[in-house]
């Protein structure tokens, strides 16, 4: 969906470094996830959040931040606290409020390597 | 938490078969179930879904049926293209607290073979 945007596309993060994963999404949709999709493993929730300024640890938070201030944005920073953190990173939203689960919306991704 | 299986992992067909991917999931609490597709290099898309109040579903080519009391649900591809190949992924969810938990199955490559 165009209305779902991740940059960069490519990201390398050296050894040390936090690095910030940007998503904008102008659906106007209330709740925003991150995944990480490894081969073989699917995609894993790391947070997730329904409002702003309120966010929710997935299943794999450790070492990843998230922020919420805004409705439209939902940046993901990996941390060095993540020993392992090259993976691809899908962004998504979806509709929520509604008393019904709505499917989700992704981004593009991006693909973050260790230098 | 959730968990949630999928198999096979890889499935290769020849153009024009069926293809049949099976999920099964553990939290009875689960009512939504997506599934999607994603291209290579591209970002997964909704092709169909189904709630917990209906049993089966059905669109064009693709179905999908609900099986509440086993816990289990599955894709259903009629008469596969080329254009089919991807890798699925379904998803449970549930209304946990307020808040919309999505679980993944780990994905099922799919190969259609003219």
């Amino acid at each position: 969906d165009g209305g779902i945007t991740q940059s960069p596309k490519y990201l390398f993060r050296k050894e040390g470094q936090n690095v910030t994963l940007s998503c904008e999404q102008n659906l106007n949709h209330d709740a925003m996830y991150w995944y990480r999709q490894d081969p073989g493993q699917g995609l894993r929730l790391i947070y997730y959040s329904q409002i702003v300024n309120d966010f929710q640890k997935g299943d794999i938070a450790e070492g990843y931040s998230v922020s919420r201030e805004k409705k439209e944005s939902f940046p993901l920073t990996v941390t060095s606290a993540q020993k392992n953190p090259t993976a691809f990173y899908l962004c998504a939203s979806s509709i929520w409020g509604t008393g019904v689960n709505q499917p989700q919306h992704f981004g593009d991704g991006t693909r973050l390597s260790i230098l | 938490g959730e968990n949630v299986e999928q198999h096979p992992s890889t499935l290769s067909v020849q153009e024009g078969d069926s293809a049949v991917i099976k999920c099964t999931y553990s939290d009875s609490a689960s009512n939504y179930f997506p599934w999607y597709k994603q291209e290579l290099g591209k970002r997964p898309q909704l092709i169909i879904d189904i709630r917990s109040n209906v049993g089966e579903k059905k669109d064009q080519r693709i179905a999908v049926t609900l099986n509440k009391t086993a816990k289990h649900f599955s894709l259903h591809i009629t008469e596969t293209q080329p254009e089919d190949s991807a890798v699925y992924f379904c998803a449970a969810e549930k209304n946990s607290g307020g808040y919309q938990k999505v679980t993944f199955g780990t994905g099922t490559k799919l190969q259609v073979i003219p």
